[in-house]
């Protein structure tokens, strides 16, 4: 069975330090993962995806995060948070060439402080 | 439309009534998807639809929901009979055909709340 975890409710960072929002996964095959943030009374927005290649994926407002097959993980980093980062977080997966709806995350609320 | 239009945005209604909600997909986007969002919760799947196959409907909670889809455009969602555990918010997506790699694109939701 495919799942996705992410193991924090909430993270809270001072603006202008690095942030990390935690993502781990199960699926038998490979992966296509995602993730996307959603701002209050709004849909969810693409941020960045893994399908193949390089696992170190750049995405928009200078997100990215790093694909490590050996820790199941797919955790999304910024080095400087900015207070408009601050939304629920979702990471989600599709198994390749398998089903086609995504499976999310329970998601991440990340607060930004000025 | 630039991006995938959901309506109404919000909807109240009293325990027992129908609802449908619609769903208006980017243009050239042949998947759509319905997913239910409870408060505090991730997202679950409800329905795919992939051009002219057969819908996936492994996702709906019970035969009170229903979907249909015209062609590669506008798709409804039917709730019947409504319960106050259906209040939640109901997110459309859709997506450009092709491979799984394609990401999804969400409507902004159409809030539904039971009384």
């Amino acid at each position: 069975a495919q799942s996705v975890a992410q193991p924090e409710d909430q993270v809270n960072v001072a603006e202008g330090n690095p942030l990390t929002v935690k993502c781990t996964y199960s699926v038998s095959g490979n992966p296509y993962l995602f993730w996307y943030v959603q701002y209050p009374n709004r849909g969810l927005q693409f941020l960045l995806k893994y399908i193949t290649g390089d696992n170190l994926v750049k995405g928009s407002y200078g997100f990215e995060a790093e694909f490590n097959k050996s820790q199941t993980s797919f955790h999304l980093k910024k080095p400087s948070a900015l207070v408009s980062d601050s939304g629920l977080y979702f990471c989600a997966l599709r198994r390749e060439g398998g089903y086609n709806k995504l499976i999310f995350g329970a998601g991440t609320r990340l607060a930004v402080h000025p | 439309g630039a991006g995938v239009s959901q309506s109404p945005s919000n909807k109240v209604t009293e325990k027992g009534k129908d609802v449908e909600l619609r769903c208006d997909p980017i243009s050239g986007h042949t998947a759509l998807y319905w997913y239910r969002q409870r408060l505090g919760q991730g997202l679950e799947f409800l329905i795919y639809f992939q051009g002219n196959s057969a819908p996936d409907k492994s996702g709906l909670p019970s035969d009170r929901f229903s979907a249909e889809r015209t062609g590669e455009s506008v798709s409804t969602l039917t709730i019947q009979r409504t319960q106050q555990e259906d209040s939640a918010v109901y997110l459309c997506a859709s997506s450009k055909p092709g491979t799984a790699n394609q990401p999804q694109h969400f409507g902004d939701g159409t809030r539904l709340s039971i009384l």
